[in-house]
C-alpha cells in the first residue's frame, strides 16, 4: 500500500538556521502531497500542498517541491524562527477509495534562540 | 469561523465503560474521518465517511464504531474501551476528501485504565 517515510527526529536548530526535513513516498498512481504542522497541544494544520509533479507548495517561508522522479517532497525553510518549533508531518492522499491521508511518523523540530 | 470541534478534549475512563467522542464541523463538508495518533506511528485512519449514512473502515477500525446521521456530525464510539485504545484522537473533515485540504479538530486525549 501507499506509504510515507520522513526523516527521524528530533531536529534541533538555532534561530536563522536552514531547515530541511526529508520526505519520500511510495504510491500507486499520482497522489497529492502535503505537509502538516502540529504546534504543542494543538491539532494539525495544513502547511502546504502540491497536487502534481513539479508543483511547488509554499507558505510562511516553507517550501516543498513535488519530485516524481525521486518520489520526494522535502520541506525547506531558509531561516527558522523559535515559533517554528513543532512537529511536522508529511502526508499523501490515498485516491484508492478511502481518500484518506497517509502520514509519515512526524519530525519534531525545536528551534533555540 | 470554519472549524472542527471535538468533545471531550480529555477523558480518563476505565476498561469496558462505553464512551462517545463527538465531532462536529460547520463547513458543510461531505468527507469526515477519524485518526488516532500514537508516538512513533504518526496518524492512522480509523474510520471515514464520504457522506451521510456512508461510512467505511480505515486502517485500524477494530474496537471502534461510527455513525453519520447528519452531515455535520461524526461521533466515534468505543463500546468496550481497552488500554490499547489509549491515544490521541483527531477528527478531520474536507469537502470531498482526497486532495482537498483536510481540517483537523483540536484532538481528544483518551486514557483507558
Amino acid at each position: 500500500g501507499d506509504s510515507v517515510t520522513q526523516m527521524e527526529g528530533p531536529v534541533t536548530l538555532s534561530e536563522e538556521a536552514f531547515l530541511t526535513i526529508n520526505c519520500t513516498y511510495t504510491a500507486t498512481g499520482y497522489p497529492s502531497l502535503f505537509w502538516y504542522v502540529q504546534y504543542p497541544g494543538e491539532g494539525l494544520q495544513l502547511l502546504l500542498k502540491a497536487t502534481k509533479a513539479d508543483d511547488k507548495g509554499s507558505n510562511k517561508g516553507f517550501e516543498a517541491t513535488y519530485r516524481k522522479e525521486t518520489t520526494s517532497f522535502h520541506l525547506e525553510k531558509g531561516s527558522v524562527q523559535v515559533s517554528d518549533s513543532a512537529v511536522y508531518f508529511c502526508a499523501l492522499s490515498d485516491r484508492g477509495g478511502s481518500e484518506k491521508l497517509v502520514f509519515g511518523k512526524g519530525t519534531k523540530l525545536t528551534v533555540n534562540p | 469561523e470554519a472549524q472542527v470541534t471535538q468533545n471531550p478534549r480529555y477523558l480518563i475512563t476505565v476498561t469496558g465503560k462505553k464512551l462517545t467522542v463527538t465531532c462536529s464541523q460547520n463547513m458543510n463538508h461531505e468527507y469526515m474521518s477519524w485518526y488516532r495518533q500514537d508516538p512513533g506511528l504518526g496518524l492512522r485512519q480509523i474510520y471515514y465517511s464520504m457522506n451521510v449514512e456512508v461510512t467505511d473502515k480505515g486502517d485500524v477500525p477494530e474496537g471502534y464504531k461510527v455513525s453519520r446521521k447528519e452531515k455535520r456530525n461524526f461521533p466515534l464510539i468505543l463500546e468496550s474501551p481497552s488500554p490499547n485504545q489509549t491515544s490521541l484522537y483527531f477528527c478531520a473533515s474536507s469537502l470531498t476528501g482526497g486532495p482537498d485540504t483536510q481540517y483537523f479538530g483540536p484532538g481528544t486525549r483518551l486514557t483507558v485504565l
